[in-house]
């Protein structure tokens, strides 16, 4: 059974500051893993998305890595801003959407962020 | 990507009672599912809806407690029934389509008294 992990649970930092979060699944045999960012009792915004066959991603600020041999990810923040405060999830998928019914994402518990000005 | 309005956004509601809540995208999508986020915890799958069949639900969800309906491509509803306490949570629907990015909804935030 995949079991995703995300290291910090809670990161505090000054606005300014680049800062790196990690995820870390279990099994290895992935499809893609995306990640997501909520702000308090709102839905998921998607960040970035990123391929089994991918090892980097990057959109604007920042920038998701995967190595997926030895199950990790992290995302990049660079020069953080206290709009970045929200909770980071990762998630993974174990197979393409729609070919076999094991295609669901699997969450981590996330990392909290706090970005003070 | 596909923008996706849930209704309501938030409710509260009595015991026993049960509430349809509604999920619209703006484009026709092939996967639609529905999650539930406790209160300080991650996303657990409740099903995935589809269209003109009935949903699949995950370990420890039951038809007969989260009805679901999806008439269309682009529509679905997840009704939460007899509640109790222990259903306040944020319920979210979300689509997907094959190697592309999960989009979710804002949610609807539930209250059970």
């Amino acid at each position: 059974k995949q079991e995703v992990t995300q290291i910090p649970a809670a990161l505090s930092v000054p606005e300014g500051e680049n800062l790196v979060l990690n995820c870390s699944f279990t099994d290895s045999a992935i499809y893609n893993l995306q990640w997501f960012r909520q702000d308090p009792g709102k839905g998921l915004t998607s960040l970035l998305l990123i391929q089994s066959s991918q090892r980097e991603q990057t959109s604007g600020r920042l920038n998701a890595s995967l190595d997926k041999s030895s199950g990790r990810s992290t995302l990049y923040i660079a020069a953080s801003q206290p709009g970045d405060s929200a909770t980071y999830l990762c998630a993974v998928r174990p197979r393409r959407i729609g070919e076999t019914s094991g295609s669901r994402l699997t969450f981590g518990e996330g990392t909290q962020l706090t970005v003070n000005p | 990507s596909a923008v996706i309005s849930q209704k309501p956004s938030r409710d509260i509601c009595q015991r026993g009672t049960s509430l349809t809540i509604q999920c619209q995208v703006d484009s026709q999508v092939t996967m639609m599912f529905w999650y539930r986020q406790q209160p300080g915890q991650s996303l657990t799958l409740i099903a995935t809806a589809n269209q003109g069949s009935e949903a699949t639900y995950e370990s420890g969800f039951v038809i007969d407690k989260f009805p679901i309906s999806r008439p269309n491509l682009t529509f679905s509803t997840l009704t939460v029934s007899n509640m109790s306490p222990e259903d306040s949570s944020i319920y979210l629907c979300s689509v997907a389509a094959g190697d592309g990015p999960q989009h979710f909804g804002d949610g609807t935030r539930l209250s059970i008294l």
